[in-house]
């Protein structure tokens, strides 16, 4: 699978949207890019996926670049239970394991 | 949404004693089962894969006879840590996939302190 390199950690306003960036320069072409959160000491929570469109859901919406080789994760309203630690994974899509490899991710703190 | 729970939240163990980690999928079939540790500060680390009803698969670097995985109904898995050493002390935390789906649920964690 291919790595990711996202930055070690980022500040966001309450109620600002936060920008997630992600870079998999060397994604395959079968391969999805996931996102997941982990709360402190809680199991991590899928948040979106996506191939090559852009996708949005709920939670968060998920930017793809043309040539696939970075995305944004963007939580449009940001609030304090927001504040957890994000991963940018991506998988290949026919792996019938799915196992997902967890990189360092981004440490985001919302604050008042 | 599907959940996945695990039993119990915490345990603390002497050295040298062994520990069984549940992780149950309550509403749904969980054909795929993962384990993760955890350390402080650090990610998750994916520890081994096991299907319902077959032998888990390893990671590399992960001792099969230290942490025994038992897949045995497609909603239960256990994790047993055996000969547990203050080193083995850790988060783990596993997760379930039903069928072919692309969604992962995670299970809330197991903190393990062996002393």
């Amino acid at each position: 699978d291919a790595k990711t390199t996202q930055p070690p950690s980022m500040d966001c306003a309450e109620g600002r949207a936060a920008n997630l960036p992600c870079n998999h320069s060397t994604i395959s072409g079968n391969e999805y890019v996931y996102w997941y959160r982990q709360i402190h000491s809680q199991g991590p929570q899928y948040i979106i996926h996506g191939l090559k469109n852009n996708e949005t859901n709920e939670m968060a919406s998920l930017i793809i670049t043309e040539d696939r080789k970075s995305s944004t994760l963007i939580l449009p309203h940001a609030t304090l239970r927001d504040t957890a630690v994000y991963y940018c994974i991506v998988r290949v899509v026919a792996d019938s394991w799915g196992k997902l490899q967890f990189g360092a991710g981004t440490q985001v703190v919302v604050t008042p | 949404g599907a959940v996945v729970s695990q039993h119990p939240s915490w345990v603390i163990c002497k050295s040298g004693t062994s520990v069984k980690i549940e992780c149950r999928s309550l509403d749904f079939q969980a054909t795929t089962m993962f384990w993760y540790r955890q350390f402080p500060k650090q990610s998750l680390m994916l520890m081994a894969t096991s299907n319902e009803g077959s032998k888990a698969t390893y990671e590399q670097g992960v001792e099969k006879d230290k942490f025994l995985i038992n897949h045995a109904s497609l909603t239960l898995s256990t994790l047993t840590v055996t000969s547990a050493h203050p080193e083995d002390s850790s988060f783990y935390i596993c997760s379930a996939r039903e069928g072919a789906g692309y969604e992962q649920y995670f299970g809330p964690g197991t903190r393990l302190t062996v002393t």
